[in-house]
C-alpha cells in the first residue's frame, strides 16, 4: 500500500526567505501526487498536482514543487515567503487503482517570522 | 460553485447525545469522503462513497459512527452515542473520476463533545 512521509512537523522560516517542505512517497508505480495547504479554521486546498510529464509543476500563490522517481520525493518550494504563507501544508498521493482515494502525510506546519 | 458545503460549522454537544453532520458535494462529482482531523491522529478518512454507495468504511472507528448518502448532493455523517474522544473537526470531500484524485475539500465542522 502506498505511504506518504513528511519529516518535518514544524518549520520556521523567516519573511522573505526560501521554503523547501520535503514529501516522500511509497509506491511502486508512477503516483499522482498534491500538495495541500490548510490555514487555521479553514479546509485543505488544493496548491498543486502531479500526473506525469514535466517534473516541476508550478502551482498557486507562488509555490512549486519537483518529482524526482529516484528519491521518491515531492518536494514543495518557494523562492520567498510571505506571512500569508504561514499555514499546514499536507502532502498527499494517489493511484489509479485507488479509487480517487489519497493517502495524505501528517502534514508540516509552516511558521513566518516577520 | 459553491464548492463542497457543510453544515454545522461548530456543534457543541453533551456526551451520549446524537450528533449529525452534513455535507454537500460539488454537483456533478461521484465520489464523497468523511475525513476526522485530530491533533494526535492527523487526517483519517473515515468512509468514502462512489455514486451514492459506501466503497470503503474501514476507517469508521465503532459502531457508534454510521454514514449515509441518499442521493447524489447530500450526505450525513451520524454519531450516537457520542463521547468526548469523538471531539475533532469532521471534514468532507469530494471529487470526479475526471479529475482525477483530485478532492475538494469543505470548511469542516469542529465537534465538541463535553
Amino acid at each position: 500500500a502506498q505511504s506518504v512521509t513528511q519529516p518535518d512537523i514544524h518549520i520556521t522560516v523567516s519573511e522573505g526567505a526560501s521554503l523547501e517542505l520535503r514529501c516522500n512517497y511509497s509506491y511502486g508505480a508512477t503516483p499522482y501526487l498534491f500538495w495541500y495547504v490548510q490555514s487555521p479554521g479553514q479546509g485543505l486546498q488544493l496548491l498543486l498536482k502531479y500526473f506525469s510529464g514535466d517534473t516541476l509543476v508550478q502551482g498557486i500563490k507562488g509555490f512549486e514543487a519537483e518529482f524526482k522517481r529516484s528519491q521518491s520525493s515531492f518536494n514543495l518550494r518557494k523562492p520567498s515567503v510571505h506571512w500569508s504563507d504561514a499555514a499546514e501544508y499536507f502532502c498527499a498521493v494517489g493511484t489509479i487503482q485507488g479509487a480517487q482515494k489519497l493517502v495524505f502525510g501528517q502534514g508540516t506546519r509552516l511558521t513566518i517570522n516577520p | 460553485d459553491a464548492g463542497v458545503i457543510q453544515s454545522p460549522r461548530h456543534e457543541v454537544t453533551e456526551m451520549g447525545q446524537e450528533v449529525t453532520l452534513r455535507c454537500k458535494p460539488i454537483s456533478g462529482h461521484d465520489y464523497l469522503f468523511w475525513y476526522r482531523q485530530t491533533m494526535m491522529r492527523g487526517l483519517e478518512l473515515l468512509i468514502y462513497f462512489n455514486n451514492n454507495v459506501p466503497i470503503d468504511d474501514s476507517g469508521m472507528p465503532e459502531d457508534r459512527f454510521s454514514a449515509k448518502m441518499p442521493n447524489a448532493s447530500f450526505s450525513t455523517l451520524k454519531i450516537q452515542p457520542s463521547e468526548p474522544r469523538d471531539s475533532a473537526v469532521y471534514f468532507c470531500a469530494s471529487s470526479s473520476t475526471l479529475s482525477v484524485n483530485e478532492q475538494f475539500f469543505g470548511p469542516g465542522t469542529r465537534l465538541t463533545v463535553l
